[in-house]
């Protein structure tokens, strides 16, 4: 199963840093997690993915837990255009690009 | 930076008509993709199209559905003959490769309402 635990909903506050988790307990050694995120009324967007090292690009930063059970989304300072739905994916090597979207994590940023 | 473009933003069809959503991927990309996404609930895979034919596709693509690259900027699908059930946000996407490495490159929808 290609599923990944992240909490339904959290809040951060403009300019501050944000951290969303996700949980893919049973993650192979050949899963690559993405991160997309979903703004009202578009369509998904590529946020970042990695496979082992953390990653970072000009979006966010994605820290992998060592034993890859586990990963974080960093938003460094969030924005008000940064409130959206964010997916955890974990992308199966024998799925090819096939996606599966689970609920996400809807994040609300006050200003 | 390029993007995938969608056609139309919104189409709205009777029950029994057939409909073709329009896609335009990034122009270097070689695979293709059909999601969707009914009001409200998760976003759901359809299709994947590599070299002129379908690569996989999931239970809800059945014989109503088709694809289709119809020239070398195009992709499109096809709903036969639509249902009250097919309406949904319907995305395209594409990728440069194909793999659990290469992301995918969405466009805005297709939001389709059938009555």
């Amino acid at each position: 199963d290609a599923k990944t635990t992240q909490p339904n909903s959290m809040e951060s506050n403009e300019e501050e840093p944000v951290h969303l988790p996700c949980n893919h307990s049973t993650i192979s050694g050949t899963d690559y997690i993405h991160w997309y995120r979903q703004l009202p009324s578009q369509g998904p967007e590529y946020v970042i993915h990695g496979l082992t090292s953390n990653v970072n690009n000009r979006m966010a930063s994605l820290a992998i837990a060592e034993d890859r059970k586990s990963s974080t989304l960093i938003l460094h300072r969030a924005t008000l255009r940064d409130a959206a739905v964010y997916y955890c994916i974990r992308a199966k090597e024998t799925s090819g690009s096939r996606l599966t979207f689970g609920e996400g994590t809807q994040l609300t940023v006050n200003p | 930076e390029p993007e995938v473009t969608q056609t139309p933003s919104h189409q709205v069809t009777q029950m029994g008509q057939e409909v073709i959503l329009r896609c335009v991927p990034i122009s270097n990309h070689l695979y293709f993709y059909w999601y969707r996404q009914i009001l409200g609930q998760k976003v759901e895979f359809l299709v994947s199209f590599y070299n002129n034919e379908i690569s996989e596709k999931s239970e809800i693509f059945d014989d109503q559905f088709s694809v289709e690259r119809p020239d070398g900027s195009n992709f499109t699908l096809k709903i036969r003959s639509t249902k009250l059930e097919d309406s949904a946000m319907y995305f395209c996407a594409s990728s440069s490769r194909r793999g659990s490495y290469s992301p995918l490159h969405f466009g805005n929808g297709t939001r389709l309402t059938v009555t």
